[in-house]
């Protein structure tokens, strides 16, 4: 197990589409968030899992974005009808306490 | 609401010079204080980190401190190198663990 990976690294889709990425955290790491990043930005928080439970969200997400973590492993994280404004970076972090481990990301472009 | 601000937004800094990044926090109720180090392209590392029951951290040429009457916390680095050129994020942790992200220091070291 060499970090947290992240699926795919690129996308690009038309306004509109649904998009859905993939997040597999370090194995023993109980605590998953998603993140957004714009550009010149730090990261925004998302929404956080413990094992398989979604413990918060943030106002920032609307309802068309939505996460899963079944069995508190892996995490997708689905947005639905895409809009321009969703182009950004979206990072996934694990972690058992204080400090995360991010993955490299998924950059999304909205065209 | 949480927030943090951190100050500046870039930084220029001959080689050899110290640079330093300043941040504040708005929850009082944040015990944990990391740095990330952003480099193009890349996912945000973990450089170092603070709890708020210690006033000073060093590791070699990166220092952290943190003033909790101010809520004030600050990145150190000295004899600085064209490598250590990145984008810096200072975080503190709200509710639910989760980390409230400045917006980045963009520094650049010039040899």
């Amino acid at each position: 197990d060499t970090g947290v990976s992240q699926d795919p690294r690129h996308k690009i889709t038309k306004r509109g589409q649904n998009v859905t990425f993939r997040c597999d955290p370090i194995s023993e790491h109980n605590r998953l968030y998603w993140y957004r990043q714009t550009l010149g930005q730090g990261p925004e928080f998302l929404t956080y899992f413990q094992n398989e439970a979604q413990l918060e969200k943030s106002r920032l997400l609307s309802d068309r974005f939505s996460a899963e973590r079944p069995k508190g492993s892996f995490s997708t994280l689905e947005i639905q009808r895409t809009e321009q404004g969703d182009s950004a970076m979206y990072l996934c972090a694990s972690s058992t306490g204080d400090g995360y481990t991010f993955g490299s990301g998924t950059r999304l472009t909205v065209v | 609401g949480e927030n943090v601000e951190q100050h500046p937004s870039t930084l220029s800094v001959q080689e050899g010079d110290s640079a330093v990044i300043k941040c504040t926090y708005s929850d009082s109720a944040s015990n944990y204080f990391p740095w990330y180090k952003q480099e193009l392209g890349k996912r945000p590392q973990l450089i170092i980190d603070i709890r708020s029951n210690v006033g000073e951290k060093k590791d070699q040429r990166i220092a952290v401190t943190l003033n909790k009457t101010a809520k004030h916390f600050s990145l150190h680095i000295t004899e600085t190198q064209p490598e250590d050129s990145a984008v810096y994020f200072c975080a503190a942790r709200g509710g639910y663990n989760k980390l409230i992200f400045g917006a980045g220091t963009r520094l650049a070291v010039h040899p």
